[in-house]
């Protein structure tokens, strides 16, 4: 099962780019990358999903080099809402022993200031 | 309103007694999910499971028992073997897609904070 490693926190300032990276050096061909926002006392939410390359939606915008072992969320102008935790989250693949098995780690704390 | 339901949102506990709380789905997801998380930390897996009538230990599944009788439903106790139950527990549900639970979005419940007095 892959394991990833994310900077413990972060800060940054309204109106900034932020990049958070993820590594997951022993990540599997199929798996996919999934990255989550949680605020205090509430269920992580679904950012972006991705596999390869780059993918963007309106919120965030996801960086996956071509070996797949690190993954960036890169936020566009962040504002003081956008302070949380950030994590990245491993799919397995399936027909692997860890199917199903979604292990979250230990997250960014993202700080914005004024 | 589809969505995860988990109740209570609140409960205490007294030392060395069982308690069971509730997660209920209406999204038709196949798979469901219960995490922990302990204030400061990460979430940690405690049962999972993938389609009915089956379900998988997590990372911490020592102290806890599930069931999945139902689709929509995936209740989780946590027993007088769990040493240190205060936390903060949250349910999730996902579809399984070509094999794969998890795949584009985990549905999360508001959670339900735990307290042993």
């Amino acid at each position: 099962l892959a394991k990833t490693t994310q900077p413990i926190s972060m800060d940054s300032y309204e109106g900034q780019e932020v990049n958070i990276t993820c590594s997951h050096n022993n990540i599997a061909t199929n798996d996919y990358i999934t990255w989550y926002q949680q605020f205090p006392s509430q269920g992580p939410r679904f950012i972006i999903q991705g596999y390869k390359t780059k993918v963007t939606n309106e919120v965030a915008s996801l960086f996956i080099p071509a070996d797949r072992k690190s993954s960036t969320l890169s936020l566009p102008r962040v504002s003081l809402s956008d302070t949380a935790v950030y994590y990245c989250l491993v799919v397995p693949a399936p027909g692997s022993s860890n199917t199903g098995k979604l292990i979250f780690g230990q997250g960014t704390t993202l700080q914005v200031k004024p | 309103d589809g969505g995860i339901t988990q109740s209570p949102k609140y409960l205490f506990r007294k030392e060395g007694q069982n308690v069971t709380l509730s997660c209920e789905q209406n999204l038709n997801h196949d798979a469901m999910y219960w995490y922990r998380q302990d204030p400061g930390q990460g979430l940690r897996l405690i049962y999972y499971s993938q389609i009915v009538n089956d379900f998988q230990k997590g990372d911490i599944a020592e102290g806890y028992s599930v069931s999945r009788e139902k689709k929509e439903s995936f209740p989780l106790t946590v027993t007088s073997a769990q040493k240190n139950p205060t936390a903060f527990y949250l349910c999730a549900s996902s579809m399984v897609f070509d094999g794969r639970a998890g795949t584009g979005e985990l549905f999360f419940g508001e959670g339900s904070r735990l307290t042993v007095l």
